[in-house]
């Protein structure tokens, strides 16, 4: 099975601010990676797939880059509305998410 | 609009069994495939298996063989995921979610609202 690991657990950031969330997968995912936002209570909401495309409707300052084991997940100039827990996925076998990273709004 | 609509909350004793559904609307349900994902409280995103709408064929993550068992009705456009003998830590919300047929790995733009499950005695 492919692991992933997520770095920082937890992150707090000022509004404006540029903050970096890194995903790392045990083997070589080529991009077949995603990022989601989840809110408390709610189910989760997609961000950005195959590592770096944008899906519909989310705001261009989310972006994503990497490949085969290490990727990120960039939010420039954080708004209020960025807070949660984020989580990559893997789905080049099956899917594994990562353990999340909290972002708090200082 | 795609919708999916998940059963309500359970609280279940330890050593029973569980059957949560999931409710499609709004497209065409033997053209996806309905992925599960659990979340235990607190926790993170733990994926449980797949079903083919479609076909019936599942496809269960390692952890879960044996006591998962994945099924639909087409003539109501719903599936359901049964989990069996179950412990406290079994406790979690259940979502399912769907995937293309033609690319059913591919991440999930629709989930349920999601189904409280508390294995309590």
């Amino acid at each position: 099975d492919i692991q992933m690991t997520q770095s920082p657990s937890t992150l707090s950031a000022s509004v404006g601010d540029r903050v970096t969330i890194t995903c790392r997968a045990s083997q070589s995912i080529t991009r077949w990676l995603a990022w989601y936002q989840q809110k408390p209570g709610k189910a989760p909401n997609l961000l950005i797939y195959k590592a770096s495309i944008l899906q519909s409707g989310v705001p261009s300052r989310f972006s994503g880059s990497g490949s085969g084991t290490e990727f990120t997940l960039t939010i420039s100039n954080l708004q209020p509305d960025d807070f949660g827990t984020y989580y990559c996925q893997q789905y080049e076998n099956n899917w594994t998410f990562g353990p999340g990273t909290n972002v708090e709004i200082k | 609009q795609v919708q999916l609509m998940q059963s309500g909350a359970e609280v279940v004793k330890p050593g029973a069994s569980v059957k949560v559904s999931c409710k499609a609307s709004g497209y065409t349900f033997s053209d996806y495939f309905l992925q599960w994902v659990r979340q235990a409280p607190g926790q993170g995103l733990e994926w449980m298996g797949w079903i083919n709408s479609k076909s019936g064929g599942t496809n269960y993550a390692q952890k879960f063989q044996g006591r998962v068992t994945m099924t639909r009705d087409t003539s109501i456009s719903t599936a359901y995921m049964e989990l069996s003998r179950l412990r406290s830590d079994d406790t979690a919300i259940y979502y399912c979610a769907r995937v293309p047929s033609y690319d059913f790995l591919s991440p999930p733009r629709s989930w349920g609202q999601g189904t409280l499950v508390t294995v309590s005695s």
